[in-house]
């Protein structure tokens, strides 16, 4: 079975950094592309970012370009989100998500994880 | 960005009704349209991909219809199971973005 566990979450002050971590298990790692989608609590579901399955193609949304980078290693089955410039509006569960493809533009989200609580508060 | 409505916003329903949820596009997104359950605390869930493909393991209580900009998921007979927030989501272009929600809950 899929198996998707995210991990960094926590506390941080506007302006801070954090770095999520998502380890994968029960697929092939490397042939699928994979993204970060949130949910502010109470509220909808966001994209956020997504990369290829060899790491060569990413994409973000407007409202974190800039300040977050995705980034993943196949050798050790594992994605990565790297935030910096937190703002409240980040305050947010962030998932892991499997794509069906291994390329950017299928978002065709077949599995997620249970997602990793990111609060950024004084 | 291409919006996504729902309605309704939220429903009631009793156990056995046949429930219909919709789902709008501001554009055409072809057949590119999926749909997630999401119970409370929990990651959402795929069940529909490609506007009418079930997801493999998902029960045949749920279908769905659409193309264009207008879609449906219905579910044939509510279970105690399926009380849940019901997200439709286009693939279609980028950015992929989601449907606000219908929550169903028990009459």
């Amino acid at each position: 079975d899929v198996q998707l566990v995210e991990s960094g979450g926590g506390l941080v002050q506007p302006g801070g950094s954090l770095r999520l971590s998502c380890s994968a298990s029960g697929f092939t790692f490397s042939t699928s592309a994979m993204h970060w989608v949130r949910q502010a609590p109470g509220k909808g579901l966001e994209h956020v970012s997504v990369i290829s399955s060899n790491g060569g193609n990413t994409y973000y949304a407007d409202f974190v370009k800039g300040r977050f980078t995705i980034s993943r290693d196949n050798s050790k089955n594992s994605l990565y989100l790297q935030m910096s410039s937190l703002r409240a509006e980040d305050t947010a569960v962030y998932y892991c998500v499997k794509d069906y493809c291994s390329s950017t533009n299928c978002y065709h989200f077949d599995s997620w994880g249970r997602g990793t609580l990111v609060t950024v508060s004084s | 960005d291409i919006q996504m409505t729902q309605s309704p916003s939220s429903l009631s329903a009793s156990v056995g009704d046949r429930v219909t949820i919709t789902c709008r596009a501001s554009q055409a997104i072809s057949r590119n349209l999926n749909w997630y359950q999401q119970k409370p605390g929990r990651a959402p869930n795929l069940l529909m991909y490609a506007a009418s493909n079930l997801q493999s393991g998902v029960t045949s209580r749920f279908s769905g219809s659409g193309s264009g900009t207008d879609f449906t998921l219905t579910i044939s007979s509510l279970q105690p199971d399926d009380f849940a927030t019901y997200y439709c989501q286009q693939s279609y272009s980028s950015p992929p973005t989601f449907g606000p929600g219908t929550k169903v809950d028990l009459k």
